[in-house]
């Protein structure tokens, strides 16, 4: 099983409400990403996770919220979001110290 | 500083030509990955090849072949006889371990339409 699974694929939600984009992988992957991409531009990294532990937070503002309550599972808790938030949000995973992310389809993301 | 470059926006050919995506990169590494993803309209990123710095040797992976060379920092992408099913967003990707993990700095990306 060499799949990364993001659910939902799709969400629209209002700028008051507050939602959750999960993210599964069950290959033994120890580090977890979340990258956000917006319309064409290049995906860029938010979070990395490595062991369940929060290693990296590239600045992202704090209305964005990760989770990571295992080994296979990395939420991204979501609230207050602006219009400008819109995008594909894209999770990955790799072996620790390893160098091939594999990727999730992603959820686009759409803030009214 | 850690940077992609990839020149060509889009590209637009008729099925069964030979198309080149140009990548040229910027490292202070001595030791690198790069990478070459597709993204089709679905979303999804789809890993193509890693090359290491080390390793120079040009690959062929059925219609796909990499041309990797550090004297002039590029990793040119060639598909042969192109396919309307390659039409994608062919992102160029670099790896930068300076925070101990392995965070992708992508390029620009290239969109890619075949036509029939």
């Amino acid at each position: 099983d060499t799949e990364v699974t993001q659910t939902p694929k799709h969400l629209v939600m209002g700028m008051t409400n507050k939602k959750s984009l999960k993210c599964e992988q069950h290959m033994g992957h120890r580090a977890m990403y979340w990258y956000k991409q917006k319309a064409k531009k290049p995906p860029e990294l938010m979070f990395v996770y490595s062991y369940e532990k929060l290693s990296i937070n590239e600045s992202v503002p704090s209305r964005f919220s990760p989770e990571c309550p295992n080994s296979s599972l990395l939420n991204l808790h979501l609230h207050a979001l602006q219009p400008e938030d819109s995008a594909l949000y894209l999770c990955a995973s790799t072996e620790e110290g390893g160098t091939e992310a594999f990727f999730g389809q992603g959820t686009r993301l759409t803030v009214v | 500083a850690q940077k992609v470059t990839q020149a060509q926006t889009e590209i637009s050919v008729v099925e069964k030509e030979d198309v080149t995506l140009d990548c040229v990169y910027e490292t202070r590494d001595t030791t690198y990955y790069l990478f070459w993803y597709k993204q089709p309209p679905s979303g999804e990123l789809v890993f193509l090849i890693r090359r290491n710095s080390f390793d120079e040797q040009n690959e062929i992976s059925g219609r796909y072949s990499w041309n990797f060379q550090k004297s002039t920092s590029s990793f040119n992408f060639t598909i042969t006889a192109s396919q309307v099913v390659d039409s994608a967003v062919y992102f160029c990707a670099l790896s930068d371990f300076s925070g101990g993990y392995n965070k992708l700095i992508f390029g620009a990306g290239t969109r890619l339409a075949v036509h029939p």
